[in-house]
Formats: structure tokens, sequence, C-alpha cells
């Protein structure tokens, strides 16, 4: 219950596509869902987050869609450019004194040129 | 500094011996966190730290493990005798009021 599964393992896309990434969860108690960045030899950055209380949150060129129903979420990356190459990684996290987040396994993403 | 930052970067060491890894989160974050980061085991939670409050000590995976924070700000995460699968990517994050964490760029830890 305490499981994030993440899809795809990896994804190559062309440039100008779009990316899709899809995470599923189990644990109706999570309330919170960010999404990280990570680039070779650094850290996860965060990308976007979003609450179930709203079902798409759009930041530039980067939007999470949300199925609270379907307990699914997913992020979308438009018009996808080879600098976007990274592995991202969702995760999930529930209100309570830690806040400590579950994540997924990571999708490896290439955008060719 | 503007992030979180860890020291060291990289860190080999001989199968034994013990080792201290060091953070310093954002100015003014009073939550704290470390995960690990492995091949074989993802991103997991280590353990969390939220002002003078008894640290959340779950995700430690063995008592050879321990960690502490001096003054609310600098942790240390200490792994005794440490062994071969130990060898990961130590991330310490701090969290922001919104409830964001961010993440420093991690220590590398090899074990012979």
């Amino acid at each position: 219950q305490q499981q994030v599964k993440q899809s795809p393992q990896s994804l190559i896309v062309q440039k100008g596509g779009i990316s899709i990434i899809n995470c599923a969860y189990e644990n109706t108690a999570f309330d919170y869902f960010p999404w990280y960045q990570q680039f070779p030899g650094k850290g996860p950055a965060l990308l976007i987050a979003i609450r179930p209380d709203v079902s798409e949150k759009k930041e530039g060129r980067f939007t999470i869609s949300f199925n609270k129903s379907a307990k699914q979420f997913s992020l979308h990356i438009m018009d996808s450019q080879p600098g976007d190459s990274a592995t991202y990684f969702c995760a999930a996290s529930f209100g309570g004194a830690t806040n400590k987040l579950i994540f997924g396994t990571g999708t490896l993403l290439a955008v060719q040129p | 500094g503007a992030g979180v930052s860890q020291s060291p970067s990289n860190k080999v060491t001989e199968k034994g011996k013990d080792v201290e890894l060091r953070c310093d989160p954002i100015s003014g974050h009073t939550a704290l966190y470390w995960y690990r980061q492995s091949l074989g085991q993802g991103l997991e939670f280590l353990i969390y730290f939220q002002g003078n409050s008894a640290p959340d000590k779950s995700g430690l995976p063995s008592d050879r493990f321990s960690a502490e924070r001096t003054g609310g700000s600098v942790s240390t995460l200490t792994i005794q005798r440490t062994q071969q699968e130990d060898s990961a990517v130590y991330l310490c994050a701090s969290r922001s009021g919104y409830n964001e964490q961010f993440f420093g760029p991690g220590t590398r830890l090899t074990v012979l």
C-alpha cells in the first residue's frame, strides 16, 4: 500500500513531441504528489507538484494530470527538448509529522534531436 | 548558500570502516531528511528531523546507521562498520513551509 508504481521504465521521444510518464498508487491517504527531475551526478530537482483537490496543474511545458478515482497521476512534457533528457521520478506523501516521500522507480527519458 | 549542500561528494572506504556524511540544509528550513538512492532499491527514506522533536528513524536499514542534527541545522549521517551493500548515493533534503523537499547533490559512497 506504500508503493508508487511508475511506467514506463524508459522512454524515447523525438524533439518537439510529448513525453508522458504515468504513476499509480494504492494508499488513498496520500495527499501530495510531486515530480522530480534528475540529471546524472545530480540530486533530484523538484519539477512540479499537485494535491488531490485539483485534476490538473500546468507549469510551462510541464503538466500533471491527476485522476483521484483511478489513483493515477501522470506527467506530460510538451514540446520535449534534448535538454529534458533525464530521469524522472514521481513520488507521494501523506500528511502527518514526517511527510516522507515514497518514490516511483524512475523513468529514463531520452529526447532525440 | 542557496541550496542544500552535502559533503563529501564522493567517499570511497574499505569494508568495516566508519563513515560520516554531512548535510547543510537551506537556511530557515526546519525539516531535514536523509534518503538513499541505489540501483536495487531506488530512492528510499532513511530518517527525518523536525526542529527539536524526536527524529523519525523508521527508514534506517540497520543499527549501523545513525544520524544527528546539531543546533537545528547541520546534520551528519554515520554508517558504522560499512558493508558493500551500503554502497549508494546518500541524499539529503530540506523541506520548505509549503511541504516542498529540496535535495542536495548527494554523496556517492563506495565500499570496497
